[in-house]
């Protein structure tokens, strides 16, 4: 059974560029979840989908934002890129949302 | 805000010894409850989710939940080296649909 894919593994930008992420849930899995992970704050909360819709959002910016498509893969954008948003971001897929979440690999994403 | 707590560590145990991580939480209607393990430059792991007050085994980890106290913990028995990694309490509230939130983990060092 594949696990949960997230492209690309690592990513350089400049400042002011804008970003697409890309997760593939396990098979079966309608529940993708976003995470932000620094040293300092720990897994931060981006957003969930569920069947194409947002469920819940966390604090951040509009400038993060997501989608979900009929297949249950997900898209993550950050546009108007600064420095502070170098970080892991992981995706993480469950079948309901309330059972236990596993991860992707997670996107290194640096911001120079 | 619903919080989740836990102590970052490190924590130190020689080769062995039980390990005891914590986790207290702030929103009384949570209702699952989930450990990670994160080993460094890798994602976060499910290895243990509970649900019901009580405790619950698996190997050598046992989670223990004591919903009137808030409060989550989980014991690695024997531990070894290679248990050496972050440990992320995570809660989900069942008081509508909400996200998975999730402490900043305790460092965890077993000596051998």
């Amino acid at each position: 059974k594949a696990g949960v894919t997230q492209t690309p593994r690592y990513l350089i930008k400049t400042r002011g560029q804008q970003v697409t992420l890309s997760c593939s849930p396990i098979s079966g899995h309608r529940s993708v979840s976003w995470y932000q992970q620094t040293p300092g704050q720990g897994l931060q909360f981006l957003f969930e989908y569920f069947s194409e819709t947002q469920r819940n959002k966390g604090n951040f910016p509009g400038r993060f934002s997501g989608r979900q498509f009929s297949n249950s893969r997900s898209e993550m954008n950050v546009s108007t890129l600064e420095l502070g948003d170098s970080a892991l971001y992981l995706c993480a897929s469950s079948m309901t949302g309330n059972d236990g979440y596993t991860f992707g690999s997670g996107t290194r994403l640096t911001v120079v | 805000q619903k919080e989740v707590e836990q102590n970052s560590g490190p924590l130190s145990v020689p080769e062995g010894a039980i390990a005891s991580l914590n986790c207290t939480y702030s929103d009384r209607g949570s209702q699952s409850f989930f450990w990670y393990r994160q080993y460094s430059g890798k994602s976060p792991e499910l290895i243990m989710s509970i649900y019901s007050n009580g405790d619950k085994e698996d190997g050598r980890f046992t989670a223990q939940l004591n919903k009137a106290s808030q409060y989550v913990s989980l014991l690695i028995r024997d531990s070894q080296p290679s248990d050496s990694a972050t440990y992320l309490c995570a809660v989900i509230s069942n008081s509508g649909n909400t996200p998975l939130v999730f402490g900043k983990g305790t460092r965890l060092s077993v000596i051998a």
